[in-house]
């Protein structure tokens, strides 16, 4: 079954304790980005990957990291999180090319908590 | 610059009743237009596109779309709702002409649709 998977889906941590959070796609998607979802402001875009070893900023990226070290993996890091990263956080995949439509897969979401 | 809008925060209508979510962007160029829909607890999953061709787009669960170039618009439809169509919906664009491919889609904020029996 062609997905986007993401671990946990739910976390609870403290402020300052560095958290993966990981996200894996079996669509050989070249495309990988990583969105926060806030009540009102939509899903803005965190990080994002165009292929193995190039990764860019997003709206966002501020208290975050990633790397995409192999094509499937793109996980979501933080070094030091604290309260206002408090968040839904969704990974999500894409083809590139001039055969794709942009069209977005979408893993089922992480709920991080920061107390 | 790609935007879009979801100018109602909620929308509520009566099981049987028909529904119109409304989206209105903006692109410098031809747009790509997505609908995404998010249940409770869950990721967002697509339900339509418009890319090319016909106006009127079919998606899954019964939803359409209108792409309408003149009012940049591309309401979302349904003839008859269900309770169980009462979800967050997002609307999603993407500029065609945009040379910044990692700023693949932008959404929305979302609008909640209830449908009450």
């Amino acid at each position: 079954e062609a997905q986007v998977t993401q671990n946990p889906r739910y976390l609870i941590t403290v402020t300052g304790k560095k958290l993966t959070v990981t996200c894996s796609q079996n669509m050989n998607h070249e495309y990988m980005s990583w969105y926060r979802q806030d009540p009102g402001l939509g899903l803005r875009q965190i990080y994002y990957s165009m292929n193995v070893e190039v990764t860019d900023k997003g709206d966002v990226p501020e208290g975050y990291k990633v790397s995409r070290k192999e094509k499937r993996n793109f996980p979501l890091i933080l070094e030091s999180p604290s309260p206002n990263q408090t968040s839904l956080y969704f990974c999500a995949s894409s083809l590139l090319g001039e055969s794709a439509s942009y069209e977005q897969y979408f893993g089922p979401g992480t709920r991080l908590t920061v107390t | 610059a790609q935007s879009v809008a979801q100018p109602e925060d909620q929308v509520n209508v009566a099981e049987g009743n028909p529904l119109t979510v409304k989206c209105t962007y903006s692109v410098s160029g031809n747009p790509y237009l997505f609908w995404y829909v998010q249940y409770p607890n869950r990721g967002l999953q697509f339900l339509l596109k418009y890319i090319t061709g016909d106006n009127l787009v079919k998606g899954s669960y019964g939803f359409e779309a209108e792409f309408n170039k003149s009012q940049t618009s591309f309401h979302l439809k349904k003839p008859s709702a269900l309770v169980s169509d009462s979800a967050l919906y997002f609307c999603a664009v993407r500029d065609i002409s945009s040379s910044n491919a990692g700023n693949m889609l932008t959404f929305g904020g979302g609008t909640r649709l209830m449908v009450k029996p």
